[in-house]
């Protein structure tokens, strides 16, 4: 059973860079078929798709927030990671790791999600 | 951008209730909308793929319809699991955007 766990820092100032990693285990991130996901979600709101990333590197990230983001993926740690620069308290948020079946472009597998807060 | 609009944003319901939530696109997505229940607390869990497809393991007392710009999901009847928040996804583009939520709740 696949599973993804996020891990990262949990305060972050305002104006630095956020940095979280999701580690796959149970399966391997270079299974074809599948993409990796961040997606966040701000205290008592609705779900907001940050980006994604292919096992061979490509990279699709949401409009609003391309300026900022970077996904990346390490195959030998079977992890893929999220850094979002120039954060602000807009940037607090439960963020979450998913996969996404290519197939049908839906989550099926997420992480539990941990909680980020720009703050000085 | 493509727009998800849900409705309602708070639903009433029983237990036993048929219920029916609807999520509208801004343009044509074809079929390529699914649907995800969230509980306090947790990550959302996919239900519905494809506009209507059951993922597995899901109960058959959810179903999904539509095409182009309207979807629907329905709760046949309203169990106590089934309180929680509902959103819609959809993918255009290798872009993807959710539904503003809908919660369901107690009568």
């Amino acid at each position: 059973q696949l599973q993804l766990q996020e891990s990262g820092s949990g305060l972050v100032k305002p104006s630095q860079t956020l940095s979280l990693t999701c580690a796959v285990s149970g399966g391997s991130i270079s299974s074809g078929g599948y993409s990796w996901s961040w997606i966040r979600q701000p205290p008592g709101k609705g779900l907001e798709w940050i980006g994604y990333i292919y096992h061979s590197g490509s990279t699709y990230y949401n409009p609003s927030l391309k300026s900022r983001v970077t996904i990346s993926v390490d195959r030998s740690k079977n992890q893929f990671s999220l850094k979002l620069s120039s954060v602000t308290a807009a940037d607090t948020a439960v963020y979450y790791c998913a996969r996404g079946v290519r197939q049908f472009y839906a989550f099926d597998i997420w992480g539990q999600g941990t909680m980020v807060t720009v703050s000085s | 951008d493509i727009q998800m609009t849900q409705s309602p944003s708070t639903l009433s319901a029983s237990v036993g209730d048929r219920v029916t939530i609807t999520c509208r696109a801004s343009q044509s997505i074809s079929s390529w909308l699914a649907w995800y229940q969230q509980k306090p607390g947790k990550a959302p869990k996919l239900l519905i793929y494809k506009a209507s497809s059951l993922e597995s393991g899901v109960p058959s007392r959810f179903s999904g319809s539509g095409s182009g710009t309207e979807f629907t999901l329905t709760i046949s009847s309203l169990q106590p699991d089934d309180f929680a928040t509902y959103y819609c996804q959809q993918y255009n583009s290798y872009s993807l955007t959710f539904g503003g939520g809908t919660k369901v709740e107690i009568k």
